[in-house]
């Protein structure tokens, strides 16, 4: 158990749909990044906070937004979904930026 | 753009030999790389990272080395186990670019008995 909670752990939705993926930190990490991983495909940074602030934004698509709250959980957005999109989410957090990050279980999101 | 890859998609190693895995990077910034290690449906579990300052890190069986010059580190696993048989992830992060960890393709190992 790396200490990093995703919550829904399965997630099927329709096109054109929106959910919000839930993740909490470690207790005591700072920060917070999000990944992507499709089919085959390794995992593709989207977005990182620390401490509340965006610190860095990776292949982000516009229809994905997230936030880190003051209690340092993180929530992930994805609107207008398409068959796509289908893929593993992972949230990791770290002590800092500049650590080794500790992953989540994922979240599996199917749009149908 | 990938900044970090591994050129080997898969490899299999008899148990109790070293498996080594190879990883690339691009970026000369660079500086603090890592691998994990990930079982199916499950996420990416931390196994050992290397400061750029250093050029080994040893962690009981695993090994990672860094030649700088060459862009290039690798995981080293001796003795293999079955149970090391998973996909194996290189990352690699730079201050300069607030740290954001950039990952390669990933590496099968299968650690026959």
């Amino acid at each position: 158990d790396s200490g990093v909670t995703q919550t829904p752990k399965h997630l099927i939705t329709a096109t054109g749909q929106r959910v919000t993926l839930r993740c909490s930190p470690r207790s005591g990490d700072l920060s917070v990044y999000w990944y992507q991983q499709s089919l085959d495909q390794g995992l593709q940074f989207l977005i990182q906070y620390y401490n509340g602030e965006e610190r860095a934004k990776g292949n982000i698509l516009e229809r994905f937004s997230a936030q880190q709250f003051p209690d340092l959980h993180s929530e992930l957005n994805l609107s207008s979904l398409e068959l796509g999109d289908s893929a593993l989410y992972f949230c990791a957090s770290s002590a800092r930026p500049g650590t080794e990050a500790f992953f989540g279980q994922g979240t599996r999101l199917t749009v149908v | 753009d990938q900044q970090v890859k591994q050129n080997s998609p898969s490899l299999s190693v008899q148990e109790g030999r070293i498996s080594i895995l190879n990883c690339d990077y691009t970026n000369s910034m660079f500086d603090y790389f890592l691998w994990y290690k990930k079982y199916p449906a499950e996420g990416p579990t931390f196994l050992i990272s290397i400061s750029s300052i250093k050029d080994k890190n040893e962690d009981g069986r695993f090994t990672v080395f860094l030649n700088k010059s060459a862009k290039h580190l690798s995981l080293h696993i001796v003795p293999s186990q079955p149970g090391d048989s998973a996909v194996y992830f290189c990352a690699a992060s730079a201050l300069i670019t607030g740290n954001q960890f950039y990952f390669g393709t990933g590496t099968s190992l299968t650690v026959i008995p």
